[in-house]
C-alpha cells in the first residue's frame, strides 16, 4: 500500500527566503505526483503535476522535481511572500489503481 | 464562470441520521472523486468515479453511498453505519483518469 509522508509538519520563515518543501512516497509505481496548497478551511488548489517520465515542473516562483527510483518529490518555492502561507499537500497517483495517496502536508507561514 | 460547487458549506447530522452532500461541475470532466479531511490530515478518498454509471470504492467507503446518474454530479450520501462522520468533506473532478484535479470549496460535516 502507498504511504506519502511530508516531513517537516509545520515550517516558517522570514519574508524573502527561498524554501523546500519535501514529499516521499514507497512505491515507485506511480503516474504522476501533485503539489497542491490549501488555505485554512478551503479546498485545494494544484500547484503543479509532474508525471512520472517528467524530472521537474515549473511556474513562476515553484519549482518541483521528481526522483522515482529515490520515492521523493521536494517543492522549492523561491524569495517567499506572507501571502504564501498555506497548508502544501503532495498526492501520488498509483500506476494501476487510478486513485491518488495525500501526505498529511507541510503547513508554511511567512513571517513579514 | 467554470467550476466544482459543493452544498452545504456546513451541515450538521443527528447520529442515526443518513445525509447528502452535493457535488456539481460545469467543466465537462468525466472522473469525479470524494475525499475526507480530518483535522491536520491529509486527504483519504472515499468513493470515485471515472464515467457516468460507473464508481469504485476508495480507502474508506464503508458507511457511504455515491451515485453517478449524470457527468456532471455525483452526490455522496453519508449513511447512519459511518460511525465517525464528522470531518471536512471535499469533491473533486479532472478531466480524465490522471490529469490534474479541481477540487470544490468543501462542506464542514458535524455530527451532534
Amino acid at each position: 500500500k502507498q504511504e506519502v509522508t511530508q516531513i517537516p509538519a509545520a515550517l516558517s520563515v522570514p519574508e524573502g527566503e527561498n524554501l523546500v518543501l519535501n514529499c516521499s512516497f514507497t512505491d515507485s509505481a506511480i503516474y504522476n505526483l501533485q503539489w497542491f496548497r490549501q488555505d485554512p478551511g478551503k479546498g485545494l488548489t494544484s500547484l503543479l503535476l509532474i508525471q512520472s517520465s517528467q524530472r521537474e515542473q515549473t511556474s513562476g516562483r515553484l519549482n518541483a522535481s521528481l526522483d522515482k527510483s529515490s520515492g521523493r518529490s521536494t517543492l522549492y518555492i523561491a524569495a517567499s511572500q506572507p501571502g504564501d502561507s498555506a497548508t502544501y499537500l503532495c498526492a501520488v497517483e498509483d500506476t494501476n489503481a487510478g486513485k491518488s495517496t495525500f501526505g498529511d502536508g507541510t503547513t508554511l507561514t511567512v513571517k513579514p | 464562470d467554470g467550476g466544482i460547487t459543493q452544498s452545504p458549506k456546513y451541515l450538521f447530522r443527528k447520529e442515526g441520521q443518513n445525509v447528502t452532500l452535493s457535488c456539481e461541475q460545469n467543466l465537462n470532466h468525466d472522473a469525479m472523486y470524494w475525499y475526507r479531511q480530518d483535522p491536520g490530515q491529509g486527504l483519504r478518498l472515499i468513493y470515485y468515479s471515472q464515467i457516468v454509471n460507473d464508481f469504485q470504492k476508495g480507502d474508506i467507503a464503508e458507511g457511504y453511498s455515491v451515485s453517478r446518474e449524470k457527468k456532471e454530479s455525483f452526490p455522496l450520501t453519508v449513511t447512519s453505519a459511518q460511525k465517525n462522520p464528522t470531518a471536512f468533506y471535499l469533491c473533486a473532478s479532472s478531466m480524465r483518469r490522471s490529469d490534474t484535479q479541481y477540487f470544490g470549496p468543501g462542506t464542514r460535516l458535524t455530527v451532534l
